[in-house]
């Protein structure tokens, strides 16, 4: 079966660094997704990767190892409004998005 | 910009009625899709439609209807909703070239 595995919850501290790791198994793979939702909000896109190597978008960054069905990502300079849940998303071989069940970022002062 | 807009954004509904949440975009995209999200899962497809005049089925599809008169509209139908449809829906729609999904505010559906 399709698998997406990312930790339930993790906490850090404002200012520091995080990294969200996530792992995957599907039948076939044409890209990997991270999103963002906020408590009680739409979930919206944060990055894309389809090649391997590490994709950066201001604090933000991504990275892929398709080799090992795996993907991070790494949030910098962390502020309070980091507080959410980041999505997991790998779009398999019929181009339907297979997710993951969402890791839930606490962000303390 | 409206992008996805979603209604109801929340409802409160009897067991055995039936119930249609309704989407609509403003973006042109051809492919739109409906989730469900429930606590501790992942977001699943219940049904979806690359473009107007076809459906397909998800991953959770049963109790579920959809059309797609239009490239504009794709509401979702519970003929007759059961309290395990209890959830947050989604709909979303995607952009042909890079596949990122847009996604409307959510409808918050309770069954008793």
């Amino acid at each position: 079966g399709q698998n997406i595995d990312q930790p339930t919850e993790m906490t850090a501290t404002e200012g520091a660094i995080v990294q969200i790791n996530c792992t995957y198994q599907t039948s076939g793979f044409n890209g990997l997704f991270w999103y963002q939702q906020h408590a009680g909000e739409a979930p919206t896109f944060l990055s894309y990767n389809v090649l391997d190597g590490l994709e950066e978008k201001g604090r933000f960054s991504s990275f892929l190892s398709r080799s090992k069905g795996y993907s991070y990502l790494l949030l910098k300079e962390l502020q309070m409004k980091d507080s959410a849940s980041y999505l997991c998303a790998v779009r398999d071989s019929n181009y339907q998005l297979i997710w993951g069940a969402g890791t839930k970022l606490i962000i303390k002062p | 910009i409206a992008g996805i807009t979603q209604a109801p954004t929340s409802q409160i509904l009897a067991a055995g009625r039936r119930m249609t949440l309704r989407c609509t975009q403003d973006m042109r995209h051809n492919a739109m899709y409906w989730y469900r999200q429930d606590l501790g899962l992942g977001l699943r497809l219940i049904h979806y439609s690359n473009t107007a005049g076809t459906t397909g089925k998800g991953e959770v599809p049963d109790g579920y209807s959809v059309s797609r008169a239009n490239t504009d509209d794709f509401p979702l139908t519970l003929a007759s909703a059961v309290p395990s449809q209890t959830s947050v829906y989604f709909c979303a729609s995607s952009d042909r070239n890079t596949g990122e999904l847009f996604f409307g505010e959510g409808s918050r559906l309770t069954v008793l």
